[in-house]
């Protein structure tokens, strides 16, 4: 099974800043790596597919880059709805999720 | 748009069993592998099991393979989740969530608003 590996587990921004998410295959998944947000009483929200590209309806401000083994989600300046849970999962070798990074307001 | 909306969920002693259900609308639904996934209460989520377009290709998780069978109606746009033997620790939000593709392995888009499942007796 394909461990992934989020860091940090918590990440306090204040809004307008930027926030870096990363997230760590324990083997190579090639690009096969989508991100989701889940906010408080929601269920998830795909976000990034393909390890970089935008699912419909994404700002801007969401862009995803890595590949193999190591993963980055920025969100470039954050808003106040964008305080949420971020999990990433691979989906090259069955499907495994990260254990999550909550961005929390600083 | 593409919708997903979970029924069957609700309290069960350890030992039961439950079947869950999931339709789907707004696309070609045979086309779409489909997915469950769960999230046990102040945890992550955990992928559960996934059911190819055609329903000939089943995958189970581990922790549910032998106790749980997913299967879909293509005429009904539906798809199941029958959960047999249920433990303490089956206690999680489940979550249906469409194939963002056709291919069996692909990310998870859209899901629906996720039904909960408490094993207690």
């Amino acid at each position: 099974e394909i461990v992934m590996t989020q860091s940090p587990a918590t990440l306090s921004v204040s809004p307008g800043e930027r926030a870096t998410l990363s997230c760590r295959a324990s083997q190579s998944v090639s690009n096969n790596l989508a991100w989701y947000q889940q906010k408080r009483g929601q269920a998830p929200r795909l976000l990034i597919y393909g390890a970089s590209t935008r699912a419909a309806g994404i700002p801007a401000r969401f862009s995803g880059s890595g590949s193999g083994t190591e993963f980055t989600l920025t969100i470039s300046s954050l808003q106040p709805e964008d305080f949420a849970v971020y999990y990433c999962q691979q989906y090259n070798d069955w499907w495994t999720f990260g254990q999550g990074t909550k961005v929390e307001i600083k | 748009e593409e919708q997903a909306l979970e029924s069957g969920g609700g309290l069960v002693q350890p030992g039961g069993s439950l079947k869950l259900s999931c339709q789907v609308s707004g696309f070609i639904f045979s086309t779409y592998p489909m997915n469950w996934v769960r999230q046990a209460p102040g945890k992550g989520l955990e992928w559960v099991s996934t059911i190819s377009g055609s329903g000939d290709t089943t995958h189970y998780a581990d922790s549910v393979k032998g106790r749980f069978t997913i299967s879909r109606d293509n005429s009904k746009n539906t798809v199941y989740l029958q959960m047999n033997s249920l433990r303490a620790e089956d206690t999680a939000v489940y979550y249906c969530a469409c194939g963002g593709d056709s291919a069996l392995l692909t990310w998870f888009d859209p899901w629906g608003q996720g039904t909960l499942v408490t094993v207690s007796s």
